[in-house]
């Protein structure tokens, strides 16, 4: 199966600063990448799609100033999650897809962030 | 609108078999598939169905009814491994997943 991977894997930071995940599709070209962000016990939700060269689209509710996403090329993709607050703290979760993955959905490993 | 619902919690015993519901109502309908999600973990892939019926793949099976949307996710010979999150979610390859809020199962020895 193809390879995604996620950096960090957990981050813990300060209210007010800013982080930013990497998602990173390590054998196909994800022309699209879906970002997702799991509270506790909740489920997968989206927050965003992006198109690899284009704008993302965000999902209702989802601040598009605060979570900036660049997707500049087909196998990097990145969340930053700028002025943070313990509200944000999350599991976010990348999901490439593109073609040579259309037979399977794949999602990156995750990465937990905290913020005190 | 959107709306998918499975149980929030269930509890089986080692070598038993659960059956775990989920149903739907969707605005588009393409596929359903079912993810194991282990805490701190991201979700891996169980199975997909897009057409009526039953699909078995070992100890897991699945099974839809599109007219009723609803499916169900089958363990049988349950091993203490599988406690976890169980998520379905409707969607397609290639396309983003509306999830449902998943059924956390604990298998107890």
């Amino acid at each position: 199966g193809a390879v995604v991977s996620q950096h960090p894997s957990w981050v813990i930071c300060k209210s007010g600063t800013s982080v930013k995940i990497e998602c990173r599709s390590l054998d196909f070209q994800a022309t699209t990448m879906f970002w997702y962000r799991q509270f506790p016990k909740q489920s997968l939700m989206l927050m965003a799609t992006s198109n690899e060269g284009s704008k993302a689209t965000y999902e209702q509710g989802v601040e598009k100033d605060k979570f900036l996403i660049n997707h500049a090329s087909l196998t990097l993709s990145t969340l930053t999650v700028t002025s943070a607050h313990p509200e944000d703290s999350s599991f976010y979760i990348c999901s490439p897809t593109g073609p040579g993955s259309y037979n399977e959905q794949f999602f990156g490993p995750g990465t937990r962030l905290t913020v005190l | 609108g959107q709306n998918i619902d499975q149980p929030t919690e269930m509890t089986a015993t080692e070598g038993a078999i659960v059956q775990i519901n989920c149903t739907y109502q969707t605005s588009g309908f393409n596929g359903l598939f079912w993810y194991q999600q282990h805490a701190g973990e991201a979700p891996t892939f169980l199975s997909y169905n897009v057409l009526d019926g039953l699909e078995e793949k070992g100890r897991f099976s699945s099974f839809l009814s599109r007219s009723k949307g609803y499916s169900y996710l089958l363990l049988k010979e349950l091993q203490m491994k599988d406690s976890a999150s169980y998520l379905c979610a409707v969607g397609n390859y290639g396309q983003n997943f509306v999830f449902g809020p998943g059924t956390r199962l604990s298998v107890l020895p």
